[in-house]
């Protein structure tokens, strides 16, 4: 079965790291991008960026970049998505998502859980 | 504000037929980069409905539909269900944001 499986909710304070993951199973992960979409409380999606994890081309999309590092290890088939410094306003729920076809930017029709991240003083 | 604008609402009673517009511009749906759907019940993580602007993954059942013209983009949904009542978003990809992908604000079915 291919599938995404998130890290866990995570807790943390203003000005703490943060680094979630996303496992890929199932598929050639090196082959196919991963896109980190956020989701703020009762909030829309967002798309925050996308990694290749087969030469680790990473696009931000302009309102996260330099706010966020997306990574991979292929050799774990695992995707990253990690803060240095967080914010109250850092507070959603973070999606992993693939593709439907390996190579491309088409659809996404594999997604994680979710990782849910609470930031508070 | 989102790049692609969607109604905030949309309602319909069981079995009738509802639409969900998606607008862009020049600089995404309108230079031809592809708008696909999805669809987000509570609590729960996205479920792509419609790819490349027409097509639909398996397991999608056909009475959801996608068209795109100039810059604009639409999801109809025929014989509305009560399960269809959730949120569905647009999303393609924008030239003037360094080819980010891009999302609509989303909007909420309400089935009567």
């Amino acid at each position: 079965e291919v599938q995404l499986v998130q890290s866990g909710v995570e807790v943390k304070k203003p000005g703490e790291s943060l680094k979630i993951s996303c496992k890929g199973s199932g598929y050639k992960f090196d082959t196919y991008w991963i896109a980190w979409v956020r989701q703020m409380p009762g909030k829309g999606l967002e798309w925050m960026g996308i990694i290749y994890p087969g030469d680790s081309d990473t696009r931000y999309s302009p309102s996260f970049q330099g706010q966020v590092t997306i990574s991979a290890d292929k050799s774990t088939s695992t995707a990253y998505l990690q803060w240095n410094g967080l914010m109250a306003s850092d507070t959603a729920t973070y999606y992993c998502a693939r593709p439907v076809n390996t190579g491309s930017f088409d659809g996404f029709d594999i997604w994680g859980r979710g990782t849910m991240v609470i930031v508070s003083s | 504000q989102s790049v692609l604008t969607q109604p905030p609402s949309v309602s319909g009673a069981p079995g009738q037929r509802v639409t969900i517009s998606c607008t862009g511009s020049s600089s995404n749906i309108g230079a031809g980069y592809v708008v696909n759907w999805y669809q987000q019940l509570p609590g729960t993580a996205p479920r792509l409905l419609i790819f490349d602007n027409t097509n639909r993954p398996s397991g999608v059942p056909d009475r959801f539909s996608g068209s795109q013209s100039g810059t604009s983009a639409s999801l109809a949904i025929t014989g509305l269900r009560a399960e269809d009542e959730a949120d569905y978003y647009c999303q393609s990809y924008d030239s003037s944001l360094s080819y980010s992908g891009v999302f609509g604000g989303g909007t909420k079915v309400t089935v009567l």
